[in-house]
């Protein structure tokens, strides 16, 4: 069964980081393209950033670039998301999810939730 | 950059209604790349359509997606009471900002 599994959420003050992670099984992680997705609360779905299955590939969306960082650690099925600067409009439930082609998420995880506020 | 524009917002319908919602895009889209997930509240989002019309494993044959260039539709076409959610359409780093699917 594929799982995928986030953690790392919480509150942060503006201005702080945060680094989330996301634990993955049940399927060849190291093959896969992996995304990370936000929603802030009551709103729609935004695509974040990605990696390539050996991690030597990034994109970003315009307002996170240079402040975070998604990397991967094949060895432990890990995926991450490095948050730094965070602004208020950072606050979302992030989703971590497979890439399963022509950028087609097929797994999602149930999400973790960053609160940036004073 | 593409923009993805679902519409309606909210539609409220019944149980066993067919119900055809729209995703139309900024400019002409590769169809491979669009796909449809179906949120319910405090759940990530599931697959449902990828490359347009191709339904992902496990979901219901009601489910179907269709179009090309810039209009694509998803259409239930009987809908059963855990079909009521939020459905978004997606091209490779834009979503649109989703229909809701309320019970009438």
């Amino acid at each position: 069964e594929v799982q995928l599994v986030e953690s790392g959420g919480g509150l942060v003050q503006p201005g702080g980081s945060l680094r989330l992670s996301c634990e993955v099984s049940g399927f060849m992680f190291s093959n896969y393209w992996m995304t990370w997705v936000r929603q802030a609360p009551g709103k729609g779905l935004e695509w974040v950033a990605q990696v390539n299955p050996d991690g030597s590939e990034t994109h970003y969306v315009d307002s996170t670039r240079g402040r975070f960082t998604v990397s991967r650690d094949n060895t432990k099925n890990s995926l991450y998301l490095q948050m730094s600067s965070l602004r208020g409009g950072d606050t979302a439930i992030y989703y971590c999810a497979r890439d399963f082609g022509w950028a087609t998420l097929d797994y999602w995880g149930q999400g973790t939730l960053v609160t940036v506020s004073s | 950059e593409i923009v993805l524009t679902q519409s309606p917002g909210t539609l409220s319908l019944s149980q066993g209604e067919r119900v055809t919602l729209s995703c139309r895009a900024s400019q002409t889209l590769d169809s491979s790349w669009l796909a449809w997930y179906q949120q319910k509240p405090g759940q990530g989002p599931r697959l449902l359509i990828y490359g347009t019309s191709s339904r992902a494993t496990g979901i219901p044959d009601r489910f179907s997606g269709s179009g090309s260039g810039t209009d694509f539709t998803l259409t239930i076409s009987r809908l059963e009471p855990e079909d009521f959610a939020v459905y978004y359409c997606h091209h490779r780093v834009t979503f649109g900002q989703g229909t809701r699917l309320a019970i009438k």
